[in-house]
């Protein structure tokens, strides 16, 4: 398996526009989770999902981000509109379910300009 | 709120000491325990699952052990070779399930 797939690796826009993550999970996984990445604060969860359907999205900072994942091989993760301040490595994981090993994509390289 | 915290922040050794790294967390009611690997620029491996109910986990020069009670885990590296070099994160997965809690992570460098 090609392992957990996200596009793109980086992204540079400009405030106010519509960013769009993408992220394959591993074939046969049934949880996949959003994570974002700062030196300030960490990784920290935004949103996971359990058979597609979305469990937890306390971690959504707010009403700008959106999460979908509309069958088990394919999710989203969309900020509309972008700040300078959602600048950060944004990484999606899968697993086979909710508390087994997690694997992590490349992560997307978000700047906001 | 479950917190984690690794320390130390930073660790530099030179090749072949044998090192620990360690990790707390404040809630002890987790479902696991699970150590990362992050090298610059890339995603995260994981290294070891420990369960909750384990005590510790091997995996080759690796070594994780897990105090539920006291809130602690260790990673143990036997041997430190330059290609160890890389930040390590500790994450616990709470009893509401898949939500992994990471530490701020330690940033190993191990010198030839």
């Amino acid at each position: 398996d090609a392992g957990v797939i996200q596009s793109p690796r980086h992204e540079v826009t400009e405030m106010g526009q519509e960013v769009t993550l993408r992220c394959k999970p591993i074939s046969g996984h049934n949880s996949l989770f959003w994570y974002r990445q700062t030196m300030m604060r960490g990784l920290e969860l935004l949103i996971y999902f359990n058979n597609n359907v979305p469990i937890d999205d306390s971690g959504m900072p707010e009403d700008r981000f959106s999460a979908k994942m509309p069958n088990a091989s394919f999710s989203t993760l969309k900020i509309q509109p972008s700040e300078p301040r959602d600048s950060a490595v944004y990484f999606c994981a899968s697993s086979l379910e909710g508390t087994a090993k997690a694997f992590f994509g490349q992560g997307t390289r978000l700047t906001v300009v | 709120k479950q917190e984690v915290t690794q320390i130390p922040a930073a660790l530099s050794v030179p090749e072949g000491e044998n090192l620990v790294l360690n990790c707390s967390f404040t809630d002890s009611a987790i479902y696991n325990l699970q150590w990362f690997r992050q090298d610059p620029g890339k995603g995260l491996t994981s290294l070891l699952l420990i369960q909750s109910s384990q005590r510790e986990q091997t995996s080759g020069r690796l070594n994780a052990s897990l105090d539920k009670s006291s809130g602690r885990s260790t990673l143990y590296i036997a041997a430190s070779q330059p290609g160890d070099s890389a930040t390590y994160l500790c994450a616990v997965n709470d009893n509401q399930g898949g939500k992994l809690i990471f530490g701020q992570g330690t940033e190993l460098s191990v010198k030839p």
